[in-house]
């Protein structure tokens, strides 16, 4: 079945560098994305989303991009710090079906 | 304050018993979800429902159930033929808006271990 999915499991990035992190998805017709970050324990909590009919979007140090011809997704993180070590989920949704798929997660490990 | 709340938080059950998981949410959405995390990967869908009365399965329902009788409350029943229920749950929901979808908020989850 189609899937979306993250292209890393796993990412370490230097305090106050910029973090990328992908998913690529097979879904053509899925219309809407969004990314969450789960911290240990816990329940995943929303960072930003984007609909198909848009590119890009700003949030508070957080930018998405879509890239719908190579149904590609990205959350680029500015300037990270120890609080944004996670697992960072995307999914996606389409249409009127409500219910939203999950990737497997990247997580983001950050060095002092 | 407004929010989605799980409960318990961690809970032990023997092997064929049932077990209900509780989740209410006081934020007036009309869609709620249950998903199921185990270790090192994503979150896969198990039923929803949009609206009061009716849900749907989701991509693993076997072996579980759920009720939707009021618009705040969505509990599942992990059950005795569930093969491997030890795992982290998680539940949901959004606003069933005119716009299509929105996010979904997220409860803190309920750890169930098999013993």
């Amino acid at each position: 079945g189609e899937s979306v999915g993250l292209h890393l499991p796993t990412l370490s990035v230097q305090e106050g560098d910029n973090s990328i992190i992908n998913c690529a998805y097979s879904n053509s017709a899925s219309d809407y994305f969004i990314w969450y970050k789960q911290e240990s324990g816990k329940g995943p909590q929303f960072i930003i989303d984007i609909r198909s009919n848009m590119d890009k979007r700003q949030g508070q140090r957080v930018t998405v991009l879509l890239n719908k011809t190579v149904k590609h997704l990205s959350l680029q993180i500015a300037a990270t710090q120890p609080g944004d070590s996670a697992v960072y989920f995307c999914a996606e949704g389409e249409g009127d079906d409500y219910k939203l798929s999950f990737g497997a997660g990247t997580t983001v490990t950050v060095r002092a | 304050d407004g929010g989605i709340t799980q409960s318990p938080k961690y809970l032990f059950r023997k092997e064929g018993q049932n077990v209900t998981l509780s989740c209410e949410q006081n934020l007036n959405h009309d869609a709620m979800y249950w998903y199921r995390q185990d270790p090192g990967q994503g979150l896969r869908l198990i039923y929803y429902s949009q609206i009061v009365n009716d849900f749907q399965k989701g991509d693993i329902a076997e072996g579980y159930s759920v009720s939707r009788e009021k618009k705040e409350s969505f509990p599942l029943t992990v059950t005795s033929a569930q093969k491997n229920p030890t795992a982290f749950y998680l539940c949901a929901s959004s606003i069933n808006g005119v716009v299509g979808h929105t996010e979904a908020f997220f409860g803190q989850g309920t750890r169930l271990t098999v013993v």
